[in-house]
């Protein structure tokens, strides 16, 4: 089945600079890449989401990528601000009408 | 439009005993997905309802099972709870199964066994 890894586990950026996470799968028949935030206390919030026949996707300060060869998705959140803090998740659905497949998350911290 | 809820947010129970959880979709949303959470794990898939019916299941002993009711409202239940079923249990739901689709998480329910 699907395996989903996601790195770095942790993060810490200075506010105001980049932060990049990346994700790699297994299963070259996954077709949707959603990206979710969830801070403390709360449930996963989906922030953006890709499919496969898209190579980047942008909404405002948050952008995903996808390279379909190399089976591996980034989000990258620039401009950071404090309440960007938060654990970020990864996933990826093999087909469309099977559940999603998570990676263990990235908790970044962003320092004001 | 509200959101995906879910209730009880948090629960105690002893070893043994059995719970029931819910979960309302948003609004015209048909399927209902359950996950559970924690932190050695991640998420992981516990099953999927549309139209009443069961559609997918992760791979989690038959203490847990889960239904679906005509207004799309859900509920999972753990029989003889065991201390490793502490976990935050979250609902996603979606407009309908059969495309890709996005899914949108309730804040969850906090399940602690003692």
């Amino acid at each position: 089945g699907e395996n989903v890894e996601q790195h770095p586990s942790t993060l810490s950026v200075q506010e105001g600079d980049s932060a990049v996470i990346k994700c790699t799968y297994s299963d070259s028949a996954s077709n949707y890449f959603p990206w979710y935030k969830q801070e403390l206390g709360k449930g996963p919030q989906l922030i953006i989401d890709i499919r496969s026949n898209v190579g980047e996707k942008k909404d405002q300060r948050i952008a995903v990528t996808l390279n379909k060869t190399a089976k591996h998705f980034s989000l990258h959140i620039t401009e950071t601000q404090p309440e960007d803090s938060a654990v970020y998740f990864c996933a990826a659905s093999p087909t469309g009408n099977t559940p999603l497949v998570f990676g263990k998350g990235t908790r970044l911290s962003v320092i004001a | 439009k509200a959101g995906v809820t879910q209730t009880p947010r948090y629960l105690i129970k002893t070893r043994g005993q059995q719970v029931t959880l819910s979960c309302s979709p948003i609004s015209g949303h048909r399927s209902v997905s359950w996950y559970q959470q924690t932190p050695g794990q991640g998420l992981q898939f516990l099953f999927e309802y549309f139209s009443e019916t069961q559609r997918n299941k992760g791979n989690f002993p038959g203490r847990f099972s889960g239904r679906q009711f005509s207004n799309s409202r859900s509920e999972m239940n753990v029989s003889t709870l065991e201390l490793g079923d502490s976990a935050l249990y979250l609902c996603a739901s979606s407009l309908d199964p059969g495309q890709v689709y996005e899914q949108y998480f309730g804040p969850g329910t906090r399940l602690t066994v003692t």
